[in-house]
């Protein structure tokens, strides 16, 4: 059954410093998410990417944040200059359709020292 | 209010025993309606859609009261393997998205 994948599943860096979370979704899905989840928190959207472009963002995804498809696989989520409160797991998620099912990938848990 | 609305329990569950539990949402927008289910420091998962006229699959049976803005789960005999938190989803549908608001969760813990 095909899935959703991530890399790295953890990620350590220091305060300031840029990360970029991989994210290969599965192969005939069309629509694209980041969400994140602080420990102990509920799981939040961030960005959905549809057609090459944002289609919507949420508050938390500020100029800090940015999404790209660079190639027919890979979707990345680049954190520009991390902040502490950027700890989280960041999950990514792909589905057919706009209506469609969302599946998500296991995460890449980023810790922001 | 919280968009969308669960008590995080724990509920404390005999191995075959009955449990329901409930979620409620703010917006009445909502269109598409969802029970993920979350292992510790996993990924969401799909458990069901839950649709209009309620529906079930297997142990479990969703409902929707759209009316009141609540979306129930109700698990039948429980398995230990039942333990997990369940997350109530809901979202807007668009034509360009389609993203999904999480409750908080409602742990559940089986227990022989």
């Amino acid at each position: 059954e095909p899935e959703v994948t991530q890399t790295p599943s953890h990620q350590v860096t220091q305060m300031g410093q840029e990360v970029i979370l991989r994210c290969v979704p599965i192969s005939n899905h069309l629509y694209f998410y980041w969400y994140r989840q602080i420990l102990g928190q509920k799981v939040e959207f961030l960005v959905s990417f549809y057609n090459n472009e944002i289609s919507e963002k949420s508050e938390i995804f500020d100029d800090q944040f940015s999404v790209e498809r660079p190639d027919g696989s890979n979707f990345t989520l680049k954190i520009r200059s991390t902040k502490l409160e950027d700890s989280a797991m960041y999950f990514c998620a792909s589905g057919r359709g706009s209506q469609e099912t969302q599946y998500f990938g296991p995460g890449t848990r980023l810790l922001v020292l | 209010r919280k968009e969308v609305e669960q008590d995080p329990g724990p509920f404390n569950v005999p191995e075959g025993a009955t449990v329901a539990f409930n979620c409620t949402y703010s917006n009445s927008a909502s269109q598409s309606f969802f029970w993920y289910r979350q292992d510790c420091r996993k990924e969401p998962k799909l458990l069901m859609s839950v649709y209009s006229s309620g529906n079930e699959d297997g142990r479990f049976t969703a409902q929707l009261n759209r009316a009141s803005q609540y979306i129930s789960l109700l698990i039948r005999d429980s398995k230990l393997s039942d333990s997990a938190t369940y997350l109530c989803v809901v979202n807007i549908n668009k034509a360009a998205g389609n993203k999904l608001t999480f409750g908080g969760g409602t742990r559940v813990l089986v227990k022989p």
